[in-house]
């Protein structure tokens, strides 16, 4: 069964300090794998995707087979780097489309 | 607007009671996604449409719980005999699986908070 973990539900830092979300992933399959972020007030939005190997405000993410992880990494947080943060596996179905899983997510807190 | 809408955002219901959450996804967008979010957890997958039919619905969890998408544009996700336990927030996103790369991003709504009473 597919399954999305990210042990800590809040991760506190001070501005300037690096941060990292971890994110562990079960599937037998080939991954597709994103971080979504809820910031205050907001809607549920696409941070980033593993397949493009972008950088998206600062943050990366690397997937990792081996150890089956997606890290979330940026060097620098930014107080309005806070949020909810939640890592998404994709597995796509023969019968088209995708069914999308969600972690439980993690609270980032980042003080001045 | 251009993005995914979801009405009532509140709803507030009795035990027993019958309700029902719309969703009006993107348009274009052939994929429709229902999602269930309950206090500190991550959005819990429900349902899945791929145009008019359900593609997946192994996320709901009994009978109480349908959901409809007739004309492949507008979906209704309809609940039943509602129990405390439903209070949520019910998501709705919709996607694109067309282009290249696949696309695989869900567009959220603002979602519909349910209470039951």
């Amino acid at each position: 069964a597919q399954r999305v973990t990210q042990p800590e539900k809040l991760l506190s830092v001070f501005k300037g300090a690096p941060v990292e979300l971890k994110c562990n992933y079960s599937y037998s399959g080939s991954p597709e794998l994103f971080w979504y972020v809820q910031y205050s007030r907001q809607r549920l939005q696409l941070l980033l995707r593993h397949i493009s190997r972008e950088s998206i405000k600062g943050f990366t993410a690397d997937l990792n087979k081996g150890e089956t992880s997606f890290h979330l990494k940026k060097p620098f947080a930014q107080e309005e780097d806070s949020a909810m943060y939640y890592c998404a596996l994709s597995v796509n179905r023969n019968t088209g489309g995708f069914k999308t899983i969600f972690g439980a997510g993690t609270r980032l807190f980042v003080k001045a | 607007g251009a993005g995914v809408s979801q009405t009532p955002s509140n709803k507030v219901t009795e035990k027993g009671k019958y309700v029902e959450l719309r969703c009006d996804p993107i348009s274009g967008h052939t994929a429709l996604y229902w999602y269930r979010q309950s206090l500190g957890q991550g959005p819990e997958f429900l349902i899945y449409f791929q145009g008019t039919g359900a593609a997946d619905d192994s996320g709901l969890p009994n009978d109480r719980f349908f959901a409809v998408r007739p004309e492949g544009s507008v979906s209704t996700l309809k609940i039943q005999r509602t129990e405390r336990g439903d209070s949520a927030v019910y998501l709705c996103a919709s996607s694109s699986t067309t282009g290249s790369p696949w696309a695989g991003e869900l567009f959220f709504g603002e979602g519909s908070r349910l209470t039951v009473l």
